[in-house]
């Protein structure tokens, strides 16, 4: 089974801070992941799949990166609507996501 | 627009099955991709339950596969989870969503096993 990790579980920022996430795959998945914003009572979002390409209609300051075992997400400059948890999915074997990453106001 | 629609109990006794049926608009199934269930359990992380083919082959989280049926519907474009056997540990928003990169959502519906 492949297992995801996050780093970290939580962070606090302010508006215009630049946040950087991490997933870690047990075993190289090449580049099925993706990532989802989810707020509260709400379904999660996709915003970049095949670990690096940008959902349509999602706000160009988000962007991820990396292959095989290790991915990131970033958020040049967060802004207001941004303070949610961020969930790595890996699709390489059975779906798993990974833990998450709650974002809360500094 | 692809959209996605759960219906079904919110209420479910202990050892008894939960069913859930999930609309699709906007797209048919038997054009391709997988179906899927996701579930979080209140203030939890995300979890796969298991997915179906438009042809109708299944693919299902070993953790959760001897309780779970998937099946679809190509000409009501909906497909279902069943869950056996459920026990207060089932409790928990339950999601569907289109292909196993879950592009497409479905808003959620709680499902509460409770007597």
């Amino acid at each position: 089974d492949i297992q995801m990790t996050q780093s970290p579980s939580s962070l606090s920022a302010s508006v215009g801070d630049r946040v950087t996430i991490t997933c870690r795959a047990s075993q190289g998945i090449r580049n099925d992941l993706g990532w989802y914003q989810q707020k509260p009572g709400k379904a999660p979002k996709r915003l970049i799949y095949a670990a690096s390409s940008l959902q349509s209609g999602v706000p160009s300051r988000f962007s991820g990166s990396g292959s095989g075992t290790e991915f990131t997400l970033t958020i040049s400059s967060l802004q207001p609507e941004d303070f949610a948890t961020y969930y790595c999915l890996q699709h390489n074997s059975y779906p798993c996501f990974g833990p998450g990453t709650k974002v809360d106001i500094k | 627009q692809v959209q996605l629609q759960e219906s079904g109990p919110g209420l479910v006794k202990p050892s008894e099955t939960l069913s859930l049926t999930c609309a699709v608009s906007g797209y048919s199934i038997s054009s391709g991709y997988y179906w899927g269930w996701i579930r979080q359990p209140p203030g939890k992380g995300l979890e796969w339950i298991g997915s179906i083919y438009h042809s109708g082959s299944t693919y299902y989280n070993p953790s959760l596969k001897s309780r779970v049926t998937i099946s679809v519907d190509t000409s009501k474009n909906q497909f279902s989870l069943k869950l056996s056997s459920v026990t207060a540990a089932d409790t928990a928003v339950y999601y569907c969503a289109r292909d196993l990169a879950f592009d497409y959502w479905g808003q959620g519906t709680l499902v509460t096993v409770s007597s």
